[in-house]
């Protein structure tokens, strides 16, 4: 079946350095690709999306790019802030669907 | 305020005892899905439902029921629950199209079978 591979599981930085997530996806019809924050406790809220037709996509200190040859789309944040500590979920769509696959989440500490 | 609910937050209870999850959206979504969280394996879809009367089942439905007979409420059903069903379960809702639109989830329920 169709999946997402999502590395590294747990990623800790210092506050202002910059982190990156990555995932790679197996359907090559996948047209959509979310990110998911969610802070301890509480529920997955979408931060960004990317489209397939868009290679970059930014908002503020986040960022997200694609790579649609080799599967592989990307989760860019820099100047991190403790706040920005929580797990991180990438997810692809199946196809052209509302169906989401996602990926095992990563964990991001940033240290004061 | 636009949001999707469920019913109960948190909940103990023992092998074989059925029970409902709820879960309720007021943004006339069409699209809901059910999702269980457990460590290191991430989010995975128990079921969905594209509209009222048609559901189908995700990556992991064995041992998990729903129906959608109106289109804000799709229950998850565990007719017998056994421990391998303890965790943290999402209901979303998104507005129907390409799969291109943001999903909602609910608040989780964290369920515990002893």
């Amino acid at each position: 079946g169709e999946n997402v591979e999502q590395h590294p599981s747990t990623l800790s930085v210092q506050e202002g350095d910059s982190a990156v997530i990555k995932c790679t996806y197996s359907d090559s019809a996948s047209n959509y690709f979310p990110w998911y924050k969610q802070e301890l406790g509480k529920r997955p809220q979408l931060i960004i999306d990317i489209r397939s037709n868009v290679g970059e996509k930014k908002d503020q200190r986040i960022a997200v790019t694609l790579n649609k040859t080799a599967k592989h789309f990307s989760l860019h944040i820099t100047e991190t802030q403790p706040e920005d500590s929580a797990v991180y979920f990438c997810a692809a769509s199946i196809g052209n669907t509302d169906k989401l696959i996602f990926g095992t989440g990563t964990r991001l500490q940033v240290f004061p | 305020e636009a949001q999707v609910t469920q019913n109960p937050r948190y909940l103990i209870t023992v092998t074989g005892k059925k029970l409902t999850v709820t879960c309720s959206q007021n943004m006339n979504h069409e699209y809901m899905s059910w999702y269980r969280q457990d460590p290191g394996l991430g989010l995975r879809q128990i079921y969905y439902s594209m509209n009222v009367e048609v559901t189908d089942k995700g990556d992991v439905p064995e041992g998990y029921k729903v129906s959608r007979k109106e289109k804000r409420n799709f229950p998850l059903i565990l007719e017998s629950p056994s421990p391998n069903q303890t965790s943290l379960y999402f209901c979303a809702s998104k507005v129907r199209g390409a799969g291109a639109d943001e999903q909602f989830f609910g608040p989780g329920t964290r369920l515990t079978v002893l």
